[in-house]
């Protein structure tokens, strides 16, 4: 059974800082893996997707890597603001696109 | 382009009611799907449709039912509503085709208390 966790689970940062989040997954047979922001009270935002054959997606100032043997992937924000602040969420696309199944998020702040 | 429409956005239940959470998507995607999201925890796969005519369970069904007669629409039916399906509720849709696969697209959620 595919399990995800998501470290850490809370980040406070100043702004401008650069930051990591990070998403392990135990089985790396995966077809994909998508990046998500939650707001509060909000639903899910998808930021960028990672197919199994590609390894890293950029876009503006999120990059997001894939190493599927370590079983593992990376979210990094440069330069973070505080409309940054939200929860992020890894999920796993299985080899049969019949479940994403989701890590339980990190929560993250950027302080002014 | 709407999306994925989740109505209603808010409801709450009393201990043994019944009700259905709407879900609606216009990209004509062949998968949908409903999450449940508890305080803390990531979202966790209750049941999916990989086409109308097509359900399957996933990891938490117990107390809900789903149809799909249209590509369009994927309904949630709660029974006999227990306090330990307050939560919120997503509702996603995705295409899977030969070749190609989408990203997954979320709906706003229902949030539900049961009392």
């Amino acid at each position: 059974k595919q399990e995800v966790t998501q470290i850490p689970a809370a980040l406070s940062v100043p702004e401008g800082e650069n930051l990591v989040l990070n998403c392990s997954f135990t089985d790396s047979a995966i077809y994909n893996l998508q990046w998500f922001r939650q707001d509060p009270g909000k639903g899910l935002t998808s930021l960028l997707l990672i197919q199994s054959s590609q390894r890293e997606q950029t876009s503006g100032r999120l990059n997001a890597s894939l190493d599927k043997s370590s079983g593992r992937s990376t979210l990094y924000i440069a330069a973070s603001q505080p409309g940054d602040s939200a929860t992020y969420l890894c999920a796993v696309g299985d080899n049969y696109g019949q479940n994403f199944v989701f890590g339980p998020g990190t929560r993250l702040s950027v302080l002014p | 382009n709407a999306g994925v429409t989740q109505t209603p956005k808010f409801r709450i239940l009393k201990i043994g009611q019944s009700m259905t959470l709407q879900c609606a998507q216009d990209m004509n995607h062949n998968y949908m799907y409903w999450y449940r999201q508890d305080p803390g925890m990531g979202l966790k796969l209750i049941y999916y449709s990989v086409g109308a005519g097509i359900t399957d369970k996933g990891e938490v069904p117990n107390g809900y039912n789903v149809s799909r007669s249209t590509t369009e629409y994927f309904p949630l039916r709660l029974e006999l509503a227990a306090p330990s399906q307050t939560s919120v509720y997503f509702c996603a849709s995705s295409y899977s085709g030969v070749g190609r696969r989408t990203e997954a697209f979320f709906g706003q959620g229902t949030r539900l208390t049961v009392v």
